[in-house]
This record gives C-alpha cells, sequence and structure tokens, in this order.
C-alpha cells in the first residue's frame, strides 16, 4: 500500500530564511508526487508536481522539490520565506497502479515570524 | 482556478439525519473525488468517480455514498450522520487518470 509520511508537524521560520518540508513516500512502483499548499479555510492550491524527468521541479511561488528515488523522499524547499507563505503543506504520491488515487501525508504547518 | 464549486460551504446537523454534499464543476473533467480532511490525517479519500455512473470506494468510505448522474456534479451522501462524521469536505477533479487534482473550497460539516 502507498503512504506518505510528512515527519514535521510545525515548522517556524523567519522570514528571509530558507525553508525545508520533508515527504517520504512509499511506493511499489515509479510515484506521481506532489506539493500542495492550504492556507487558512481555503482549499488546496498545487505548488509543484513530479512525474517524470528532471528530479529537480520548480513550482510556484518560488518552491522547489527535488525526488530522491534511492531515499524515497521528494523534499520541497523555498530559499527565502515570505509572511504569505504561513500556511500548511501536504504532500502526496499517485500513480499509474493506483487509479490516480491520491495519499497524503499528514501535513506541515509553517509559522512565518517576522 | 478549476471550476470547483461545492455546496453548502457550512452544515450542521443532527446525529442520524442524511445529509448530502454537492460537487459541481464546469471543466468537463473525468475524474472526481471526495476526500475528508481531519487533523494529523491529511486528505483521505472517501469515493472516486470515473465517469458517469461510475463510482468506486476509498479507504475510508464505510457511512458515506456516492452518484453521480452528470459529468458535472458528484453527490455525497451521508446516510445517518454519526459525529465521527465531522470533518472537512474536499471535491476534486482530474481530468486524465494519472494527473493533477484540482481542490474545490470544502464543506465545513458538523455532526452534533
Amino acid at each position: 500500500a502507498q503512504s506518505v509520511t510528512q515527519p514535521d508537524i510545525h515548522i517556524t521560520v523567519s522570514e528571509g530564511a530558507s525553508l525545508e518540508l520533508r515527504c517520504n513516500y512509499s511506493y511499489g512502483a515509479t510515484p506521481y508526487l506532489f506539493w500542495y499548499v492550504q492556507s487558512p479555510g481555503q482549499g488546496l492550491q498545487l505548488l509543484l508536481k513530479y512525474f517524470s524527468g528532471d528530479t529537480l521541479v520548480q513550482g510556484i511561488k518560488g518552491f522547489e522539490a527535488e525526488f530522491k528515488r534511492s531515499q524515497s523522499s521528494f523534499n520541497l524547499r523555498k530559499p527565502s520565506v515570505h509572511w504569505s507563505d504561513a500556511a500548511e503543506y501536504f504532500c502526496a504520491v499517485g500513480g499509474s497502479t493506483a487509479g490516480n488515487k491520491l495519499t497524503f501525508g499528514g501535513g506541515t504547518r509553517v509559522l512565518v515570524k517576522p | 482556478d478549476a471550476g470547483i464549486t461545492q455546496s453548502p460551504r457550512h452544515k450542521v446537523t443532527e446525529t442520524g439525519t442524511p445529509v448530502t454534499l454537492r460537487c459541481h464543476q464546469t471543466e468537463n473533467h473525468r475524474y472526481m473525488y471526495w476526500y475528508r480532511q481531519d487533523p494529523g490525517h491529511g486528505l483521505r479519500l472517501i469515493h472516486y468517480s470515473y465517469g458517469v455512473k461510475d463510482t468506486d470506494k476509498g479507504e475510508v468510505s464505510d457511512g458515506y455514498s456516492v452518484s453521480r448522474s452528470k459529468t458535472e456534479d458528484f453527490l455525497l451522501t451521508l446516510e445517518s450522520a454519526t459525529s465521527s462524521q465531522t470533518s472537512v469536505y474536499f471535491c476534486a477533479i482530474s481530468a486524465e487518470t494519472v494527473d493533477t487534482q484540482y481542490f474545490g473550497p470544502g464543506t465545513r460539516l458538523t455532526v452534533l
């Protein structure tokens, strides 16, 4: 069965500092990986996705993620955090063998200090 | 933003009553999904649809049923609501079987 672990429930970061959110997945075939962001009271917005090709993926809002097959990881990074990045971030895994049924991690809530 | 609406956006109901949530899309996407979101669990798939009248169960389908009579509408029904079904419910759509899913704004359901 596929699964996703986001080890950090909360992260606090100062504005302007770098941010890295961890995501580890378990999937029996080639995974399709996603990062979504959810602002308070809102739905989920896609930040970026990895299907194949270059393992370093660029997304919206200055985010990037790196797929490391050997480590079963898909960590999300941003070089310089803005106050508007305060939100909850979800990693998800899916794939062709799962019929595009996504499995989500528990989420990481990011707080940004001024 | 993908054209997805959910109704109602908020609902309070009592244990034992039936509840129906509606998801409506204007994108003509084939696939539609219902998730529930609970703290610490992320989103969990309840049911999904891969075409009109074609639906299947997700990982937390007990106590829920769905129907899809038109491409644009996907209904989630709680036949007899329980307090454990208090949650935020999200609808999502995708064009293809392996594709990005786009999410609606959510429905906050409280079962007293």
